[in-house]
């Protein structure tokens, strides 16, 4: 069974950049997945950040930016700021119309 | 601009049928190119995607809860709706409603979110 994999956790500095990754435990990603990331704070339902692989969401700060690493989709904050700390999602489009999310990553900024 | 809520009971017995809608406002739940899905959230855990549906009916759900799921729409109300059954105190969630953007398979937009207790 396909599972999509995250860091469960990360911390980062103020003014640092952190990448987070996504990753498919039967395969590399691609762009062929549309990797999507998602931002979620305590309390509050998900918010977009990037889709298809690198294109950034309306109003979304270029501080944030996606690609692809290696095998794996990647998010990338540069610059991080105290309110970037929240949960982060990944989304892969696995085939057959099925989407599946990533376990998440709790991001510290500290 | 459009926005979507998710509605229905908070409280479901065990055993019974989970069941809530989504309404979309500011928008035509008919307009193609989008997917009108179900996602939950358990508590203090990720997310899981449930499942969506096409304004013309055409669905497709989590495997793992295909055997229970039923997700329904109804143009004409300009709502989508999730049917769960038998139902346990591991369907207890958080669920959202969201809108799928299906050629970039991304959510575009979600709603506020519900949550929804299994217990007697």
């Amino acid at each position: 069974q396909t599972v999509v994999t995250q860091e469960p956790s990360f911390s980062v500095s103020p003014g640092g950049t952190v990448t987070l990754t996504c990753a498919l435990t039967s395969g590399s990603v691609s762009s062929n997945n549309y990797p999507s990331w998602y931002q979620q704070t305590p309390g509050q339902a998900p918010h977009t950040l990037i889709y298809n692989t690198d294109t950034r969401s309306s109003g979304v700060p270029d501080r944030f930016s996606g690609s692809i690493l290696g095998n794996k989709a990647a998010l990338t904050i540069t610059g991080a700021q105290a309110d970037d700390e929240s949960d982060y999602y990944c989304v892969l489009y696995i085939g057959n119309g099925a989407s599946m999310f990533g376990g998440g990553t709790r991001l510290t900024v500290l | 601009q459009v926005q979507l809520q998710e509605s229905g009971p908070g409280l479901v017995k065990p055993s019974q049928t989970l069941s809530l809608t989504c309404t979309v406002s500011g928008g035509s739940i008919s307009t193609g190119g989008y997917y009108w899905s179900w996602i939950r959230q358990h508590p203090g855990k990720g997310l899981e995607w449930i499942g969506y549906i096409y304004y013309s009916g055409s669905t497709y759900y989590n495997p793992s809860l295909k055997s229970r799921l039923t997700i329904s729409v109804d143009a004409s109300e300009n709502q989508f709706s999730l049917k769960l059954s038998s139902v346990t105190a591991a369907d207890t969630a958080v669920y959202y409603c969201a809108r799928k953007y299906s050629p970039k398979w991304y959510f575009d937009l979600w709603g506020r979110g519900t949550l929804v207790t299994v217990s007697s």
